[in-house]
């Protein structure tokens, strides 16, 4: 089955507690995105991917980071995360142009 | 500034009862406008692309409309089960990227 995969669905951490947060997809797509949504303010994109080692800042890149070293897989990295980034996160991939297949979503706590 | 605004934020209907739900935008050069279904818990589920103004697509009960300002999400006679988050989202001709509303949330009653 074409899925876009996320682990895991749910997360509780402590602030300044290194954490990734992993995402697969399964359909050779080129491009993978990764984006927060938050109560109003709906979807905002934190990084992209063209493709293998091309990587791109979105909209609210501060305090994450990405790697793109294989095609099927772009893990977001919190570094040192803090209750800022207590969100709801959807990766998301697809081939250029097409429509975004998105996860099933991580829910971040930290406290 | 590329903006996408939709409307109402929260829509409640009886079954059966059709409505529409908004979506305005203003993007330099539209290169596609994107429809997603969100349930709770769960990621957008893909619907539409529209790509030029007049043109439309049906998917069941949902049928989606471009204007060049605009589109609208027309949902005739819904169900219990059309009850969910609906995204609409642009993509600009310049760096393509996506540019989300923030949604309505349809509810529907039996």
């Amino acid at each position: 089955e074409a899925q876009v995969t996320q682990n895991p669905r749910y997360l509780i951490t402590v602030t300044g507690k290194k954490l990734t947060v992993t995402c697969s997809q399964n359909m050779n797509h080129e491009y993978m995105s990764w984006y927060r949504q938050d109560p109003g303010l709906g979807l905002r994109q934190i990084y992209y991917s063209m493709n293998v080692e091309v990587t791109d800042k979105g909209d609210v890149p501060e305090g994450y980071k990405v790697s793109r070293k294989e095609k099927r897989n772009f893990p977001l990295i919190l570094e040192s995360p803090s209750p800022n980034q207590t969100s709801l996160y959807f990766c998301a991939s697809s081939f250029k142009n097409s429509p975004l297949h998105f996860g099933n979503g991580t829910r971040l706590t930290v406290t | 500034e590329d903006q996408v605004t939709q409307s109402p934020e929260a829509l409640r209907l009886q079954e059966g009862e059709s409505s529409s739900l908004n979506c305005s935008y203003t993007v330099s050069g539209l290169r596609g406008l994107f429809w997603y279904r969100q349930d709770p818990g769960k990621g957008p589920e893909f619907l539409f692309t529209l790509y030029s103004a007049g043109e439309e697509k049906e998917k069941e009960r949902l049928k989606a409309t471009l204007t060049k300002k605009e589109s609208f999400l027309h949902i005739t006679a819904p169900k219990p089960e059309d009850s969910a988050t609906y995204l609409c989202a642009v993509q600009a001709n310049q760096g393509g990227k996506l540019i989300f509303g923030q949604g309505t949330e349809l509810s529907v009653k039996p």
